[in-house]
């Protein structure tokens, strides 16, 4: 089945560590996407990657880092300068070209850090 | 700024009727619209989309219109169902331009 994988479901981690999240797509999209959800928000983008080895920033990307090493991945580290990481982090996927727009969204990973 | 704008964080309807979700935007540039819904804990789910060119799209029980003068869209449901409840993400786009703005979410109850 294609689709899009974020692991772990649930993590943890104490204040000052840097974490990093896994996303894994086999939809064979060129573009890929990471969004952070906090309670009452929309889904703010952090990162985003159009091609391999290439990547720019969102809306919200102080405190993150990101990697495209590979189409299929797009692995997201929370550092310790990111001053809020508790959320819920969400991966997705597209196209990059053609006319729809859609992006297709990974189940999550809710990160708690105390 | 917040270019894309779901004034109604939240909405309750009987099973059977009608829902109408709502979304305002700002940004003329944008040509193609989605709305997304999302379960607790889960990613969002796409549910329907526009392209600008048109005013309407059907797909099931699931019709988005969109007012361009307006600067609005709408997702109607018809007949809702207890399984629709979730919150509903209207998002838009510009262009070539892949990235996606969000609103905030319309959390949707329908009751049995």
């Amino acid at each position: 089945d294609g689709g899009i994988t974020q692991s772990p479901k649930y993590l943890f981690r104490k204040e000052g560590q840097n974490v990093t999240l896994s996303c894994e797509q086999n939809l064979n999209h060129d573009a890929m996407y990471w969004y952070r959800q906090d309670p009452g928000q929309g889904l703010r983008l952090i990162y985003y990657s159009q091609i391999v080895n290439d990547f720019q920033k969102g809306d919200i990307a102080e405190g993150y880092s990101v990697s495209r090493e590979k189409k299929e991945s797009f692995p997201l580290t929370v550092t310790s300068a990111q001053k809020n990481p508790t959320a819920f982090y969400l991966c997705a996927s597209s196209k990059s070209t053609g006319s729809s727009y859609e992006q297709y969204f990974g189940p999550g990973t809710r990160l708690t850090v105390t | 700024d917040q270019q894309v704008k779901q004034n109604s964080p939240s909405l309750s309807v009987q099973e059977g009727r009608i829902s109408i979700l709502n979304c305002d935007y700002t940004n003329s540039m944008f040509d193609y619209f989605l709305w997304y819904k999302k379960y607790p804990a889960e990613g969002p789910t796409f549910l329907i989309s526009i392209s600008s060119i048109k005013d309407k799209n059907e797909d099931g029980r699931f019709t988005v219109f969109l007012n361009k003068s307006a600067k609005h869209l709408s997702l109607h449901i018809v007949p809702s169902q207890p399984g629709d409840s979730a919150v509903y993400f209207c998002a838009a786009s510009r262009g070539s331009n892949y990235k996606l703005t969000f609103g905030k979410g319309t959390l949707l109850t329908v009751n049995p």
